[in-house]
């Protein structure tokens, strides 16, 4: 069974920040938190992850809680081609990248 | 990122028959590939893991005889449906493992549709 809890649906206006919440509260401490996406019939899509500090990169920034129980993804201005549904994953490091995926975030990017 | 490309990108068959699914990392050598399967407005579901030189891992309820894998490779997984019939009309999607000096992360193929008349 998938470890995280991501509401099943959000919508965004084009151009605002997209804010994704993602609850992992059984995380272990040497699990990382990852984030995909999946636009209708493609395979998913690596945005981004992390272990314990925030983390930036071209696509997205992640915030991890300090606690590590969540975490939120932040698309800074979303656009219409960033609607897909989003994955939230923890994963143990040096497994082998065993992802067991939940049923995401649909996130809709409206004009 | 790293690049992982799958063959066909669909697929129609007849049922009875067995249909091949080829997975390539382009860029990178991949120890380790994952199949997963995902039916209309569901999640991705693991099947199974793909080790290179070795026999592949399945996941509960998967038939291991019925979802044959081959790693020959290090750039090449194959997933042969056996038999199919249409309830394995399916979004197939293959991944493969990139490590780094302190994390890894998993790139997916673009998947094939089966469909199984």
């Amino acid at each position: 069974d998938a470890k995280t809890t991501q509401p099943p649906s959000m919508d965004c206006a084009e151009g605002r920040a997209a804010n994704l919440p993602c609850n992992h509260s059984t995380i272990s401490g040497n699990e990382y938190v990852y984030w995909y996406r999946q636009i209708h019939s493609q395979g998913p899509q690596y945005i981004i992850h992390g272990l314990k500090n925030n983390e930036t990169n071209e696509m997205a920034s992640l915030i991890i809680t300090e606690d590590r129980k969540s975490s939120t993804l932040i698309l800074p201005h979303a656009t219409l081609r960033d609607t897909a549904v989003y994955y939230c994953i923890v994963s143990i490091y040096n497994q082998g990248g065993k992802l067991i995926f939940g049923q995401g975030t649909e996130l809709s990017v409206k004009p | 990122g790293a690049v992982v490309s799958q063959h066909p990108s669909r697929v129609i068959c007849k049922s009875g028959t067995s249909v091949k699914i080829e997975c390539r990392s382009l860029d990178f050598q991949a120890t380790t590939m994952f199949w997963y399967r995902q039916f209309p407005k569901k999640s991705l579901m693991l099947m199974a893991t793909s080790n290179e030189g070795s026999k592949a891992t399945y996941e509960q309820g998967v038939e291991k005889d019925k979802f044959l894998i081959n790693h020959a490779s290090l750039t090449l997984s194959t997933l042969t449906v056996t038999s199919a019939h249409p309830e394995d009309s399916s979004f197939y999607i293959c991944s493969a493992t990139v490590f780094g000096e302190s994390q890894e992360t998993q790139y997916f193929g673009p998947g094939t549709r089966l469909l199984v008349l």
